[in-house]
């Protein structure tokens, strides 16, 4: 079956412009999840969605960052005035949403978007 | 707080050689799931094995084997006769009552032929 999708799989953008990136999960996850990896480092969270409920937006580094399910499948993650820390790898992930005792079941992760802000 | 420590930041073996990956974790959860991931050079993250945090008992599955240890806090990762394709950054991740799965800073592993 399909897996995780995420578009572009490239990005440069001016420092000062908005970019938007896109998820596709896996079909029937409800769970949706964006991470920031930056170079040589491991995945750091950003936000989680359940369906088309944000339940989760702590790891957003600032209000420039904003995501978005609106239909409760594919989501988008908006950066707006692109700084140069904002370059990294933004990975999007999904699950199903109950796995034992409650915790987030298995994440199954896309092939990021890597972004490059001149 | 929730913390996952990979202490290797390289490994460099050859090709069939043993070798064991080292993944520290520190969770207050009493339930929690411990993950390994594999990012080869293409840069996706391919899941591997999760575990609970009631099940101790260590895996395998063909060349690969996992050790948790929850006396040590700790859950480590072997590769048996380890070939090229090994060749990755391997992630270590725990994720316990809330949403944001925590992950160390990974272990890159070259297997030279």
């Amino acid at each position: 079956g399909a897996g995780v999708s995420q578009s572009p799989r490239y990005k440069v953008a001016k420092r000062g412009q908005d970019v938007a990136l896109r998820c596709d999960p896996i079909s029937g996850h409800v769970s949706l999840f964006w991470y920031q990896q930056a170079l040589g480092q491991g995945p750091e969270f950003l936000t989680y969605f359940q369906n088309e409920a944000q339940l989760d937006k702590s790891g957003l580094p600032s209000d420039r960052f904003f995501a978005e399910r609106p239909e409760g499948s594919v989501s988008t993650l908006k950066i707006q005035r692109t700084q140069q820390e904002d370059s990294a790898v933004y990975l999007c992930a999904s699950s199903d949403p109950q796995g034992l005792a409650g915790l987030t079941d298995t994440q199954y992760f896309g092939p990021g978007t890597r972004l490059t802000v001149l | 707080a929730q913390k996952v420590t990979q202490a290797q930041t390289e490994i460099s073996v050859v090709e069939k050689e043993d070798v064991t990956l080292d993944c520290v974790y520190e969770t207050r959860d009493t339930t929690y799931y411990l993950f390994w991931y594999k990012q080869p050079p293409s840069g996706e993250l391919v899941f591997l094995i999760r575990r609970n945090s009631f099940d101790e008992q260590n895996e395998i599955s063909g060349r690969y084997s996992w050790n948790f240890q929850k006396s040590t806090s700790s859950f480590n990762f072997t590769i048996t006769a380890s070939q090229v394709v090994d060749s990755a950054v391997y992630f270590c991740a725990l994720i316990g009552r809330g949403n944001d799965m925590r992950f160390g800073a990974g272990t890159r592993l070259t297997v030279k032929p």
